[in-house]
């Protein structure tokens, strides 16, 4: 089965580090991948998506994806991180017929 | 353009009640799918539907049934509520891109508590 994996259920930074959130995916065939934001009590926002286009990605508020084939990665990451960036992440990735979530990692930004 | 609704926001049952979660979808999307989140837990499918007339279980079936007569809506039955179905569910809808789907639109969420 097909299946996402994100490495740290808990991240945390300081204001103005880098962010880096590890998403890796298991599959034979490169996938369409998507980060999404979740914000307290609030639905889930895509961040950005990557659709077998240019391999790194521009997302909002200012984030970047880079596909790796390779590596079977799509990394999250921000050069600075914002106190308004503290929220949940999921890593998503679609396969055909299947959409397949992450676990999600939360993060918290330290002022 | 609403995106993906969800009515209600909040919902408190008894143990035993049953309930529709609604969800409606004005992008025309083939793909709907319900999912309900847990602490700790992250997102688990419970219920897909591909188009019109057709769907299919997820990960977590028990306990919900769901139809899908049109394309824009797609109703969440709880039969007979248990403590275990204390949840945010979460609606969402997705169209297909060079046969893979794209991403899914999320409504709000309802949150559901059950005594």
């Amino acid at each position: 089965a097909q299946s996402v994996t994100q490495l740290g259920s808990h991240v945390s930074v300081s204001e103005g580090a880098l962010v880096l959130l590890r998403c890796n995916y298991s599959s034979s065939v490169p996938p369409y991948l998507f980060w999404y934001v979740q914000y307290p009590n609030q639905g889930l926002q895509l961040l950005l998506k990557y659709t077998s286009a240019a391999t790194l990605v521009k997302g909002i508020n200012g984030f970047e994806a880079e596909f790796k084939k390779s590596e079977t990665s799509f990394h999250l990451t921000k050069p600075s991180a914002h106190m308004s960036d503290a929220a949940e992440y999921f890593c998503a990735v679609s396969y055909g017929q299947n959409f397949v979530f992450g676990p999600g990692t939360r993060l918290s930004v330290l002022p | 353009n609403a995106g993906v609704t969800q009515t209600p926001k909040f919902q408190v049952l008894k143990t035993g009640q049953s309930m529709t979660l609604q969800c409606a979808q004005d992008m025309n999307h083939e793909y709907m799918s319900w999912y309900r989140q847990d602490p700790g837990m992250g997102l688990r499918l419970i219920h897909y539907s591909v188009g019109a007339g057709i769907t299919d279980q997820g990960e977590v079936p028990n306990g919900y049934n769901v139809s899908r007569s049109t394309t824009e809506d797609f109703p969440l039955r709880l039969l007979s509520a248990a403590p275990s179905q204390t949840s945010v569910y979460f609606c969402a809808s997705s169209s297909r891109l060079a046969g893979f789907y794209n991403e899914q639109f999320f409504g709000p969420g309802t949150r559901l508590t059950v005594l």
